[in-house]
């Protein structure tokens, strides 16, 4: 089954620092989903790649999915205290669910 | 639009008892996925549901789970007999359709504690 890794585990930058989460698959992806998770909010969804060497943003994050189709990053640029939570990428395994990373835990100082 | 909704937010309950969780999903998606987040597992599928198509009920742990989605929308949870290690945030997704590469859109949980 695939397996999905994420780095760091936790993270702490200063308020207005950059900062990039890793994703890396052991199978090739199909689809790769990154979530952001905050107390009693369930998993809010920030973006979805599917082609190798994809790119999308959205404000100040950025989610980018190598040409082999086996790693992604998720890049954010001058964080804000708004940017603080688990971000887990999730990778489609069949048509019916997810399988996810054990998550990044980002802390932002200010 | 309304989010997919779930209730309760939290459940305290004794080890051996019966809960029931439940999801309510986007207004005209037609899957709806149940997933298990504790501290030592992460992010688990549980089991999914499609149209009026059988359940995929591979991620369930053990024959004390069971779900089952009435009349196309909202999806129960049922944990039998519950253990401490069923302790964990229940979460639901509900999709606009299955197969392919399709966006899951996730609920607040239900945040389970078994005493």
């Amino acid at each position: 089954s695939q397996e999905l890794e994420q780095s760091p585990q936790s993270l702490i930058v200063q308020e207005g620092k950059n900062l990039t989460i890793n994703c890396t698959s052991s199978k090739t992806l199909y689809g790769l989903y990154w979530y952001k998770q905050k107390y009693g909010e369930g998993l809010i969804f920030l973006m979805m790649l599917q082609k190798g060497g994809e790119e999308k943003s959205h404000e100040k994050i950025t989610a980018k999915l190598d040409e082999k189709k086996q790693q992604s990053s998720l890049h954010i640029t001058a964080s804000q205290p708004s940017h603080a939570g688990i971000y887990l990428c999730g990778a489609t395994q069949g048509a019916q669910k997810l399988v996810f990373g054990q998550g990044t835990r980002l802390t932002i100082n200010p | 639009g309304a989010g997919v909704s779930q209730s309760p937010s939290n459940k305290v309950t004794e080890k051996g008892k019966d809960v029931e969780l439940r999801c309510d999903p986007i207004s005209g998606h037609t899957a709806l996925y149940w997933y298990r987040q504790s501290l030592g597992q992460g992010l688990e599928f549980l089991i999914y549901f499609q149209g009026n198509s059988a359940p995929d009920k591979s991620g369930l742990p053990s024959d004390r789970f069971s779900a089952e989605r009435t009349g196309g929308s909202v999806s129960t949870l049922t944990i039998q007999r519950t253990q401490q290690e069923d302790s964990a945030v229940y979460l639901c997704a509900s999709s606009s359709k299955a197969g392919g590469i399709v966006t899951q859109y996730f609920g607040p949980g239900t945040r389970l504690l078994v005493l």
